[in-house]
């Protein structure tokens, strides 16, 4: 069966290190992965797309690497702030489904 | 409207009466998806529509559960004597189209059966 699995569910860090967060999937062959965040009580906003033929694509303070072989994508956020502090998402398409990781609970602490 | 658009922002009803949660889309998305996301939970997805048509209807839990979108606009949600397992929250998202990626969510519908 088709599987998200995010690396773990909370991750406790320090303003100002980098986070990073893992999402692995199995018997997908997506065209492309998203990320999301979610804010508690609200719904999930989109941040970055990564298409199969890109390895890594940036914005701002966060960077996202896809790895097609492994099947596993890597969310980081540099110098990480406290309004940093969310659920983080990763996303697949396949089929007409857009079907979601269970999220990483991330807190930065000041 | 400029965003995803959810209505009732909260809906507290009694358990075996129906409910209708309505979405209203961000105009021009043919692509419009259902999810449901119990406390402390992942996003569980519930239904797909491109533009009127629902090619994958695999995620409703049961037969109590339906949808429908009309116009390629707005979309509504119907839970039918609701159980006190189906309250959560009731989340809408449209995209461009489902070959574009990026989804755009509404707030929500907080649901909760008494």
């Amino acid at each position: 069966s088709q599987k998200i699995e995010q690396n773990s569910e909370a991750l406790n860090i320090q303003e100002g290190k980098t986070a990073t967060l893992t999402c692995n999937y199995t018997n997908y062959s997506p065209a492309y992965l998203q990320w999301y965040r979610q804010d508690p009580g609200r719904g999930p906003v989109f941040l970055l797309l990564i298409r199969e033929n890109e390895k890594e694509k940036r914005k701002e303070r966060l960077k996202v690497t896809f790895d097609t072989t492994l099947k596993q994508s890597l969310f980081h956020i540099t110098a990480s702030q406290p309004a940093d502090s969310a659920t983080y998402l990763c996303a697949l398409t396949a089929d007409y489904k857009l079907s979601f990781g269970a999220g990483t609970t991330v807190t930065v602490r000041a | 409207g400029a965003g995803v658009s959810q209505s009732p922002s909260n809906k507290v009803t009694e358990k075996g009466k129906d409910v209708e949660l309505r979405c209203d889309p961000i105009s021009g998305h043919t692509a419009l998806y259902w999810y449901r996301q119990r406390l402390g939970q992942g996003l569980e997805f519930l239904i797909y529509f491109q533009g009127n048509s629902a090619p994958d209807k695999s995620g409703l839990p049961s037969d109590r559960f339906s949808a429908e979108r009309t116009g390629e606009s707005v979309s509504t949600l119907t839970i039918q004597r609701t159980q006190q397992e189906d309250s959560a929250v009731y989340l809408c998202a449209s995209s461009l189209d489902r070959l574009v990626g990026e989804a755009f969510f509404g707030q929500g519908t907080r649901l909760t059966v008494v």
